[in-house]
């Protein structure tokens, strides 16, 4: 039973640039989150989809911005790249109220 | 923002003995978990502790929950190297949503 899996697992882009990463979360999990990991800090919440609509946001810039699939896939998009937005970004997913599975990161440098 | 504060921010002991953890948050909460992370990589979910629950044990680990004191610990007995990583507990909140929000996390190393 795969876990879940993020795409790609490295990528480097130039300021001003726009980056789309993906998700697919563990078999059976129906809900998918974001996070962003600075190096040295926690995860912080970008957002959260379930059923296809965003159900709950962080205090991340319109700049990010997400989709959900039928098949519970879910791509995160940031635009007009800045050298701050350099993390690992995380891909959890979980079925009803119980912990999340998280994938491996994509680990996106900007320079 | 964060939560959690986790204390401490770095810790180093010898293969066999324990190690705790300490977790301290600001709201109310639904549930508290603690995750391990290795070297950069994903998370890996250890246990999840309900609002109404005091202590809870998974093998090698025991978790305390006081929401009196808005804090939770988390002990590993008999630590191996395999232990070494970074610890980071995170909340629930109450009326919040189910996102969860981290502490920074405490990097324990097990040398053998």
């Amino acid at each position: 039973d795969a876990g879940v899996t993020q795409s790609p697992t490295h990528l480097i882009k130039t300021r001003g640039q726009q980056v789309t990463l993906r998700c697919s979360p563990k078999s059976g999990h129906d809900t998918v989150s974001w996070y962003q990991q600075a190096l040295g800090q926690g995860p912080q919440f970008i957002f959260q989809y379930y059923e296809e609509e965003e159900r709950q946001r962080g205090n991340f810039p319109d700049r990010f911005s997400g989709h959900q699939f039928p098949n519970y896939s879910s791509e995160l998009n940031v635009n007009a790249l800045l050298l701050g937005d350099s993390a690992l970004y995380l891909c959890a997913s979980r079925f009803d109220l119980g912990g999340y599975t998280f994938g491996s990161g994509t680990r996106l440098t900007v320079v | 923002s964060q939560q959690g504060e986790e204390d401490p921010q770095a810790l180093s002991i010898q293969e066999g003995e324990n190690a705790t953890m300490n977790c301290s948050y600001k709201t109310s909460i639904n549930n508290l978990q603690w995750y391990r992370q290795n070297s950069g990589r994903g998370l890996v979910h250890l246990i999840l502790i309900r609002s109404n629950e005091r202590e809870k044990h998974s093998g090698r680990l025991r978790v305390t929950l006081d929401t009196s004191k808005k804090s939770s610990s988390l002990l590993i007995t008999a630590s191996r190297a395999a232990d070494t990583a970074s610890y980071f507990c995170a909340t629930v909140a109450n009326q919040a949503g189910t996102a969860l929000i981290f502490g920074k996390g405490t990097t324990l190393s097990v040398s053998s």
